[in-house]
């Protein structure tokens, strides 16, 4: 159980568009529809943006956006924004009823 | 108020055990699958141990496997982790994290503040 592959910075400009990749296997992301992203701001708890790959949960916002693409998924967020500022991790399924996490990426608003 | 309150962490010997306690409140707690997920200081996000709403189905991470014990009382609306055999490297805030679904949609959408468990003689 390897930890899914993210990069460990992005940064933008406020009102630009990043976009944060995640890459498994055929073990986690390849063979379920089941990968969910957080978000971290520092000294809290992790808050989820997307799951079930593309959906977002009731109050997050639209600017936020994602997509699965056979071992990868990808977090999209348009608009970047000063409070977008923290760390995104995605997630998927991993088969026999385990989960794993990505190394995380910090993203930074210029 | 929809909330996760977790219990029990602190100071252990390496090598000895503890118990951590999450409780629910404001959903219909058997409704929906529960996990574990540490966080050591200043590093990413683990999962730990998931269960779901009937206690049917359970999974542990390769890393705790044979030492972590993952159960639930949905009287109590309690979620539990027996953590034996403990190592410096299990020393992380653990937080107890509610599923989407009750038997695993592994998306996290509900978490408590978590409880620190440091390990250390």
């Amino acid at each position: 159980q390897s930890a899914l592959t993210q990069p460990a910075s992005v940064s933008g400009s406020p009102g630009q568009s990043i976009t944060i990749s995640c890459t498994g296997t055929k073990s986690d992301i390849g063979s379920y529809n089941l990968v969910s992203w957080y978000q971290q701001h520092p000294d809290k708890t992790p808050k989820l943006i997307i799951y079930e790959g593309t959906k977002r949960p009731s109050g997050i916002s639209p600017r936020f956006s994602a997509s699965n693409s056979g071992t990868a998924a990808s977090l999209t967020i348009s608009g970047l924004q000063a409070e977008d500022e923290a760390d995104y991790y995605c997630s998927s399924y991993s088969g026999r009823n385990t989960a794993i996490f990505g190394t995380g990426t910090k993203v930074t608003v210029l | 108020e929809v909330q996760l309150v977790e219990s029990g962490g602190g100071l252990v010997q390496p090598g000895r055990s503890v118990r951590l306690s999450c409780s629910g409140s404001g959903f219909t707690f058997e409704n929906f699958a529960m996990h574990w997920v540490r966080q050591a200081p200043g590093k990413g996000l683990e999962w730990v141990s998931g269960i779901s709403g009937s206690s049917a189905t359970i999974g542990y991470a390769d890393s705790v496997r044979d030492r972590f014990t993952i159960s639930r009382d949905n009287a109590r609306n309690s979620l539990f982790l027996q953590m034996d055999n403990l190592r410096p490297d299990d020393m992380a805030f653990y937080y107890c994290a509610k599923d989407r679904g009750p038997f695993g949609d592994y998306a996290f959408d509900l978490w408590g503040q978590g409880t620190l468990v440091t390990v250390s003689s």
